[in-house]
């Protein structure tokens, strides 16, 4: 099945500076890559998502990157301010018999320092 | 269009008792998916539910399990309840419908169980 890794676990950054998170998925057939962010005591929120025919998508301060061939997508976020801390979710979705799947990595916590 | 909505928002339970969570999706989203979340553990993929029938299930035992009405809503119910079973229980909602694959999270019920 479908597996998911994100790295790091944990992130401290500068209010400034960016910050990088990575995913690598195992199965070649996903084909579509959401990244939440969940505010403490709150729902994930989906904030960037990009499809398998896209390899790079921006919105503001945050940008996805996706390489399909070493099957690894990232979330850049520059510009970082206190507002950006939080636990962020990579996933990815493949297409099976039973239908969609989203599969999630195991979370980031990223936390800005003023 | 209103969220996704999960009643209730907060649960006391005693070991041993049974409880039912309920989801309300996005009008017009056919799949619905339920997560547990724990301190440390992520997303833990429950089922997934789609024109009333359980599409995809996770690694929990029986005693959790679930249902989806005609009209989308989704209720969860855990049978004997285990301390562990102490969690955010989160559902969401995607349409699944016209290449849309964007999925949206509820608020999520706290269960604690005593």
């Amino acid at each position: 099945g479908e597996n998911v890794e994100q790295h790091p676990s944990t992130l401290s950054v500068q209010e400034g500076d960016s910050a990088v998170i990575k995913c690598t998925y195992s199965d070649s057939a996903s084909n579509y890559f959401p990244w939440y962010k969940q505010e403490l005591g709150k729902r994930p929120q989906l904030i960037i998502d990009i499809r398998s025919n896209v390899g790079e998508k921006k919105d503001q301060r945050i940008a996805v990157t996706l390489n399909k061939t070493a099957k690894h997508f990232s979330l850049h976020i520059t510009e970082t301010q206190p507002e950006d801390s939080a636990v962020y979710f990579c996933a990815a979705k493949r297409k099976s018999e039973y239908g969609n799947k989203l599969v999630f990595g195991a979370g980031t916590i990223l936390r800005v320092k003023s | 269009k209103a969220g996704v909505t999960q009643t209730p928002r907060y649960l006391i339970k005693t070991r041993g008792q049974q409880v039912t969570l309920s989801c309300s999706p996005i009008s017009g989203h056919r799949s619905v998916s339920w997560y547990q979340q724990t301190p440390g553990q992520g997303l833990q993929f429950l089922f997934e539910y789609f024109s009333e029938t359980q599409r995809n299930k996770g690694n929990f035992p029986g005693r959790f399990s679930g249902r989806q009405f005609s009209n989308s809503r989704s209720e969860m119910n855990v049978s004997t309840l285990e301390l562990g079973d102490s969690a955010l229980y989160l559902c969401a909602s995607r349409a699944e419908t016209g290449g849309i694959y964007e999925q949206y999270f509820g608020p999520g019920t706290r269960l604690t169980v005593t």
